[in-house]
């Protein structure tokens, strides 16, 4: 383990449905992260959170809803989402908010939409 | 924000032998890290290089940085079945942007 647990591991969901992703870390990180990986293409930042506040939001669609009630809760709601939207979700913390220090990943969430 | 680019997009070796990834950037950075991804996992951190370093070992891995060129590599030597994954560089302008990976396979 990590130190970043998402949850769950696998999701299969309709097109209709709405369901939230969850991620949880005890490291007294400041800053997450929701990455999406698609297959064969870069990882592709999607939110950033520091102290709880949302810090950059990189041109995601509105089906995608982030939300950090705590410096160690991060969630990702999803509704109304596509089949394109299948794919692997990472949750990531780090110290601080950028890049000085290593990211720890979460083993990430298996997305199908059908 | 930019991303590294890795290269080659895929690897295969025999088990034993070294194997050898390069990124590429573009604009100047603080720091350049490599990460590995086992298939269907989170992304898990190998080596942080900082800018005024060119050489960093840990264990089996050894990384170069070549500001001039903005490139790195990642040296895997003696390697192993257990080393096949993808491995990812990125590098720090704003939040960590990664490129798409190699792929390395190690044939026992």
């Amino acid at each position: 383990e990590t130190g970043v647990t998402q949850t769950p591991r696998h999701l299969v969901m309709g097109m209709t449905n709405k369901k939230s992703l969850k991620c949880e870390q005890h490291l007294g990180h400041n800053a997450m992260y929701w990455y999406k990986q698609s297959a064969k293409k870069p990882l592709e930042l999607m939110f950033v959170y520091s102290l709880e506040e949302r810090v950059e939001n990189n041109s995601v669609p509105s089906r995608f809803s982030p939300e950090c009630p705590n410096s160690s809760h991060l969630f990702l709601h999803l509704h109304t989402l596509q089949p394109e939207d299948s794919a692997l979700y990472l949750c990531a913390s780090s110290p601080g908010q950028g890049a000085a220090y290593g990211y720890t990943f979460g083993s990430g969430t298996r997305l199908t939409v059908v | 924000s930019q991303q590294g680019e890795e290269d080659p997009q895929a690897l295969s070796i025999q088990e034993g032998e070294n194997a050898t990834m390069n990124c590429s950037y573009k604009t100047s950075i603080n720091n350049l890290q490599w990460y590995r991804q086992n298939s269907g996992r989170g992304l898990v951190h190998l080596i942080l290089i900082r800018s005024n370093e060119r050489e960093k070992h840990s264990g089996r891995l050894r990384v170069t940085l070549d500001t001039s060129k903005k490139s790195s590599s990642l040296l895997i030597t003696a390697s192993r079945a257990a080393d096949t994954a993808s491995y990812f560089c990125a590098t720090d302008g704003g939040d960590m942007r990664f490129g798409a990976g190699t792929r390395l396979t190690v044939k026992p």
